[in-house]
């Protein structure tokens, strides 16, 4: 399995533009989260899903921010418009059972950085 | 009130030296768990080590280990005989309420660890 995958890694964006953030979960897990990181603020959870049906997004900062899961290998994270101040690294993490034992550690992907000039 | 307190935001050790990385945590369910995470200059979050609530034994896995204090409601990490690679950030998370897969995660502000020839 190779892991959560991000895509973009990078993405440079001017003020108001959409941004789209892709995650593919490892496959087979049925719960899918969205966190961002920030120096101010530090890691935060945005969204959460279950069975692609989302959950929890009380993190959601915003209007401008919609999270969706159509299918269970494939979520987005869509910011529109951007402004400066979503400049952050975004990661989308699924969680692991280990040993038959599920604690519940996640594994994250590699992240989206983010730059909104 | 914060959940998950880390007061170092930054820690110098010597190589092959111990360090301890503080976190403190806040809740009212019985059952929960906790965890820290590495952060290399990279970016990726890297599982580290897991306790649960009702664990006995303190959790260890290779050169790390968690001192976990209940009743201080404190869950230290020691990292022993540390390696230049291990300079990173590191986060302590918490999962209020059972093990499964609803990985709910609280991250506290992190610890920014340099390790020194």
């Amino acid at each position: 399995d190779a892991g959560v995958i991000q895509s973009p890694r990078h993405e440079v964006t001017e003020m108001g533009q959409e941004v789209t953030l892709r995650c593919k979960p490892i496959s087979g897990h049925d719960y899918l989260f969205w966190y961002r990181q920030t120096m101010m603020r530090g890691l935060e959870l945005l969204i959460y899903f279950n069975n692609n049906v989302p959950i929890d997004d009380s993190g959601m900062p915003e209007d401008r921010f919609s999270a969706k899961m159509p299918n269970a290998s494939f979520s987005t994270l869509k910011i529109q418009p951007s402004e400066p101040r979503d400049s952050a690294v975004y990661f989308c993490a699924t969680p692991q059972v280990t040993s038959g034992r599920a604690r519940g550690e996640l594994f994250f992907g590699e992240g989206s950085r983010l730059t909104v000039l | 009130a914060q959940k998950i307190t880390q007061t170092q935001p930054g820690m110098f050790v010597q190589e092959k030296e111990a360090v301890t990385l503080d976190c403190t945590y806040d809740t009212s369910d019985p059952s929960y768990g906790l965890f820290w995470y590495k952060q290399p200059s990279s970016g990726e979050m890297i599982f580290l080590i897991y306790q649960g609530s009702y664990d006995q034994q303190n959790a260890t896995e290779g050169r790390y280990s968690l001192n976990f204090q209940k009743a201080r409601k404190s869950a230290n990490l020691v990292i022993s005989a540390s390696q230049l690679g291990d300079s990173a950030m590191y986060f302590c998370a918490m999962r209020e309420g059972g093990g499964g897969t609803a990985s709910k995660l609280t991250f506290g502000t992190g610890t920014r660890l340099q390790v020194t020839l």
